[in-house]
C-alpha cells in the first residue's frame, strides 16, 4: 500500500522558515518524480514544486522561486520542502504527491500538513 | 501558463441524478487532462487520466471525455459518497501542471 505522510507544518511568523518532510512507503521511491501541491484555506489546488527521480531536475511555481527548495533522499525514501521568507500567501495545506506519474498525473497523495503564516 | 476554467463552481443535485462538470483550457492540451475528487478534510484522489481513462478502483459511473480545450466529467448516477469537490488538471505543460478552480457537488 502506497503511503505518504507529511510532517513539519505549523504556525510561523512572516519571514520565517519551515521544513516539511514526507517519508514514503509501499513503492520504489527512487523510481518516481515527486511533488508538493498546496491548497489555501477554502481555495483550489496549486502545484508548488517537483523533483526528478535522481534529484537532477527541480521545478517551481513562480510564486515560490528563490524561497522554496525541494529535495529528496532516496536512501531514506523521503521528500522535503524547505520554505524560507514565508508570507501570509503561503498559508495552506501542503500535500506530498507521487508524480508527475502516468499521463502526468498525481496518483497518490499524503494527508497534508497545515502551514500557517501569521504574526 | 495554461489556465484551466471549471464550470459550474457548484452544483446541487440529488442521489441518482446525472451530473456533468466542464473544464476549459486556455489553449489546446490534446487529451492531457486529469480529474480528481476531494472530500472535506481529505487529500485529492485521482479519478481519470488522459481525459477518459478510469483510474484503477474508480467506479464506472464516473466518465471523462473531451480533447483540445473542452472536457467534461460525468457522474452517471450520483451516489451519497460522491458529494465532494472535483478538480481538473492539465497534464500537457510539464512541469507546470495547473488545476482548475474546482466544482463542489452538493446535496439538493
Amino acid at each position: 500500500e502506497v503511503q505518504l505522510v507529511e510532517s513539519g507544518g505549523g504556525l510561523v511568523q512572516p519571514g520565517g522558515s519551515l521544513r516539511l518532510s514526507c517519508p514514503a512507503s509501499g513503492f520504489t521511491f527512487s523510481s518516481y518524480w515527486m511533488s508538493w501541491v498546496r491548497q489555501a484555506p477554502g481555495k483550489g489546488l496549486e502545484w508548488v514544486a517537483n523533483i526528478k527521480q535522481d534529484g537532477s531536475e527541480k521545478y517551481y511555481v513562480d510564486s515560490v522561486k528563490g524561497r522554496f527548495t525541494i529535495s529528496r533522499d532516496n536512501a531514506k525514501n523521503s521528500l522535503y520542502l524547505q520554505m524560507n521568507s514565508l508570507t501570509a500567501e503561503d498559508t495552506a495545506v501542503y500535500y506530498c504527491a507521487r508524480g508527475p506519474a502516468r499521463a502526468n498525473t498525481f496518483d497518490y497523495w499524503g494527508q497534508g500538513t497545515l502551514v500557517t503564516v501569521s504574526s | 501558463d495554461i489556465q484551466m476554467t471549471q464550470s459550474p463552481s457548484s452544483v446541487s443535485a440529488s442521489v441518482g441524478d446525472r451530473v456533468t462538470i466542464t473544464c476549459r483550457a486556455s489553449q489546446g492540451i490534446g487529451s492531457w487532462l486529469a480529474w480528481y475528487q476531494q472530500k472535506p478534510g481529505k487529500a485529492p484522489k485521482l479519478l481519470i487520466y488522459a481525459a477518459s481513462s478510469l483510474q484503477s478502483g474508480v467506479p464506472s459511473r464516473f466518465s471523462g471525455s473531451g480533447s483540445g480545450t473542452d472536457f467534461t466529467l460525468t457522474i452517471s448516477s450520483l451516489q451519497p459518497e460522491d458529494f465532494a469537490s472535483y478538480y481538473c488538471q492539465q497534464a500537457n505543460s510539464f512541469p507546470a501542471l495547473t488545476f482548475g478552480g474546482g466544482t463542489k457537488v452538493e446535496i439538493k
